[in-house]
C-alpha cells in the first residue's frame, strides 16, 4: 500500500541553524501539507501546498519557514534559524484526490529538537 | 474558523468491553468531512475512520463505528471488543473546503485487562 515517508525521522540541532524536513507524498496526490505537533499538545496546520505553490498558511508559518518541491517526488519544510519553540513532531500529510472523501495520508513524523 | 473539542482527556476500558470516544466541532461550512485518528506511542498518525457529512449513515470499520449527529455537531466514536493494541492517543479532526484538517486535543485511551 503505498504511503508517506519522512527523513529524517529524527533530528538534533543547534538554536539559529537551518534544517530542511523531507518527505515524499503518494505517488498521484496532488495536495500537500505540513503539521506541526509540540510534545503533549495537538496537532496544528502550518501550510498546504498545491500546484507549486502554498494554497494556504498558519500564523505559525512565518518568514522562518518555506515549503518546497524541488523535483516532483519530494516536499520539504524549512526552518531558516531555528528557535527553542520550533521542537516539536514535523508531519507531513498528503490528500486522496479521488472521490469526494478528502483524506490526508500521514507521514511517521520528524521528531525535531532545537537545543 | 472551526474548532474541535474533546472533553475527555483520559479514558480506560476492559479489554473486550467498549468504549466511547466523544468529540464535538464547529464549522459554518455545509460540506465537511470528520475523522478519528490514532496516535500509538510511536506517535505516527493513523486514520481509523472518516465520515462525510452529507452522510446520514454513520461509518463502520469493522471494531471501530461513528454516532454522527449532525444537528448537534457530534461525532462520537465507539470502539467495540476492545484489544490491548488499541491503547493510543485518539484525535477528532474536521476538514471543509479550505482543506487544512483542524484537531482536537485528544483522548489518551488505556485498555486494561
Amino acid at each position: 500500500e503505498p504511503e508517506v515517508t519522512q527523513t529524517p525521522s529524527h533530528q538534533v540541532t543547534q538554536m539559529g541553524q537551518e534544517v530542511i524536513l523531507r518527505c515524499v507524498p503518494i505517488s498521484n496526490h496532488l495536495y500537500f501539507y505540513w503539521y506541526r505537533q509540540i510534545l503533549g499538545q495537538k496537532v496544528e496546520f502550518l501550510v498546504s501546498f498545491y500546484n507549486n505553490e502554498i494554497s494556504e498558511k498558519s500564523e505559525i508559518f512565518d518568514d522562518q519557514f518555506s515549503v518546497e518541491r524541488p523535483d516532483g517526488s519530494n516536499f520539504t519544510l524549512k526552518i531558516r534559524s531555528t528557535k527553542l519553540e520550533d521542537s516539536a513532531m514535523y508531519f507531513c500529510a498528503s490528500r486522496e484526490t479521488s472521490g469526494r472523501v478528502e483524506t490526508q495520508y500521514f507521514g511517521p513524523g520528524t521528531r525535531l529538537l532545537v537545543l | 474558523a472551526q474548532t474541535v473539542t474533546q472533553s475527555q482527556p483520559e479514558m480506560s476500558v476492559q479489554e473486550a468491553e467498549t468504549v466511547t470516544l466523544s468529540c464535538t466541532y464547529d464549522t459554518s461550512e455545509s460540506d465537511y468531512y470528520l475523522f478519528w485518528y490514532k496516535q500509538p506511542p510511536s506517535r505516527q498518525m493513523i486514520l481509523v475512520i472518516r465520515q462525510e457529512a452529507y452522510k446520514q449513515q454513520n461509518a463502520t470499520e469493522n471494531r471501530f463505528s461513528v454516532n454522527f449527529q449532525k444537528a448537534a455537531k457530534s461525532f462520537s466514536l465507539k470502539i467495540s471488543d476492545s484489544q490491548l493494541g488499541d491503547a493510543a492517543m485518539y484525535f477528532c479532526a474536521l476538514t471543509g473546503t479550505a482543506s487544512k484538517l483542524t484537531f482536537g486535543t485528544g483522548t489518551r485511551l488505556q485498555v486494561t485487562l
